[in-house]
This record gives C-alpha cells, sequence and structure tokens, in this order.
C-alpha cells in the first residue's frame, strides 16, 4: 500500500517563508506531486519531481529526496491568499493510481 | 482544451435512498479517472479509479460503486445511502503516462439526512 504523511496545520505570517514536509512510503515511485485547496473549492496542481532536486515555480518550489522517501514545498512572500489546504501526492501501480497525502491546512496572518 | 465537468454541485439525500453522481470530461481521450471522497477538514480518500471503459478498481469496500460506461463519463451510485456516505465527492482525471499532473471537477458536497 501507500502512505504520504504531512503535518496538519502550519501557520505563518504575510512576507515569511514556510515549508510543508512530505514522507511517503508506496510500492514502486514515479514522483511526488503537490496541490492546493482552498475551503470549499477543488484541488489545484502546483507542480510535480520525478528526480531529486528542488523545481522552482515562481514563489512556490518544490524539492524531492528519492532515497529519504521525503520531499517538502517551500513557499515563499507568503500572501493571505495562500491560506489553504496543501497534499503531496504520488502516483503508484504501473501510473494509474494517484494517492495523496493527509494535507497540511496553512494558516496565513497578517 | 481539456475541461470535466461534475454535478450535481450539493445534494441532500434521505438515507437508503439511492445516488448517483455523473462526471464528464472533455478534450482528451482514455484519461484515467478518480472518484475521491473528503470529510471535512481531511483528506482526499481515492474511492474508484479507471483507466479505461469498464475497467474499474475499488480502494475502498463499501456500499458505493462507480461505472465507466464511456470513455469520458465516470459515475458513483449507491443503491441504498448511509449517513457515514455524507462528505465532499471529487472525480478528477489525469492524463495516461508519467504525469502526476490531475484535473479535478468542482466537487459535489453530498449530505444524507
Amino acid at each position: 500500500g501507500q502512505s504520504l504523511e504531512q503535518p496538519s496545520e502550519v501557520t505563518a505570517v504575510e512576507g515569511a517563508i514556510v515549508q510543508i514536509n512530505c514522507t511517503y512510503q508506496t510500492s514502486g515511485f514515479y514522483g511526488l506531486s503537490w496541490y492546493q485547496q482552498h475551503d470549499g473549492g477543488a484541488p489545484t496542481f502546483l507542480s510535480y519531481n520525478a528526480l531529486d532536486g528542488l523545481e522552482e515555480t515562481g514563489r512556490f518550489s518544490s524539492f524531492l529526496s528519492r532515497s529519504d522517501s521525503y520531499g517538502y514545498l517551500l513557499l515563499q512572500e507568503l500572501q493571505m491568499k495562500d491560506s489553504a489546504s496543501y497534499f503531496c501526492a504520488v502516483r503508484d501501480r504501473g501510473f494509474q493510481k494517484l494517492v495523496f497525502g493527509t494535507g497540511t491546512r496553512l494558516l496565513v496572518s497578517p | 482544451s481539456q475541461t470535466i465537468h461534475q454535478w450535481p454541485a450539493t445534494l441532500v439525500q434521505p438515507v437508503g435512498s439511492p445516488l448517483s453522481l455523473e462526471c464528464t470530461v472533455e478534450g482528451t481521450s482514455n484519461p484515467n479517472l478518480y472518484w475521491y471522497r473528503q470529510a471535512a477538514g481531511r483528506g482526499l480518500q481515492l474511492l474508484f479509479y479507471s483507466v479505461g471503459i469498464g475497467q474499474i478498481s475499488s480502494e475502498v469496500p463499501q456500499n458505493l460503486s462507480a461505472s465507466r460506461p464511456q470513455d469520458r463519463q465516470f459515475i458513483l451510485s449507491s443503491k441504498k445511502l448511509l449517513l457515514s456516505d455524507s462528505g465532499f465527492y471529487l472525480c478528477a482525471w489525469s492524463p495516461t503516462g508519467l504525469s502526476t499532473e490531475a484535473f479535478f471537477g468542482q466537487g459535489t458536497r453530498l449530505t444524507v439526512v
């Protein structure tokens, strides 16, 4: 089976930097992705790491270490609109099954 | 461009009633299709996924079922709803292959009373 663990909640202030961690256990690994979900809305794709290292997309960056089965999402210059839940996800079993982590609720305060 | 439609947006159903939620995808062919359920403030629980017409894999044994009668149509059903079936149901599609990018419908908020 698969399991992805994330902290349940993270708080930060506007303009700060925050890191959301994800540790995973999966049989077969084809990359780690991150999604953002605002309250009442649907998840939207943020980033994807297939190989070790850091991927940067604007204010958001994502890191992967396959040897440690670990990744993180880094959010810089936090804004109030970044308050949302963030999920890591892995594709497993021959690319077919997409499994999400437990989710991290980010609260950004003024 | 690809779009995904999911309906209805909200639904209130009595215990013991049937359920049918429909999801359709446009602008792509042979997508992987998924049904997830999310309890309030919780994560995304994978219920069913499908890699082709008539091919359904179930992740969680329960009183729900799924069908894929056409390539871009995915239906979630129940014959008799339970109170515990309440939640936010999300349909998603992803391209076949290595991409882990998935695209979600707007979700159905189901309340069983």
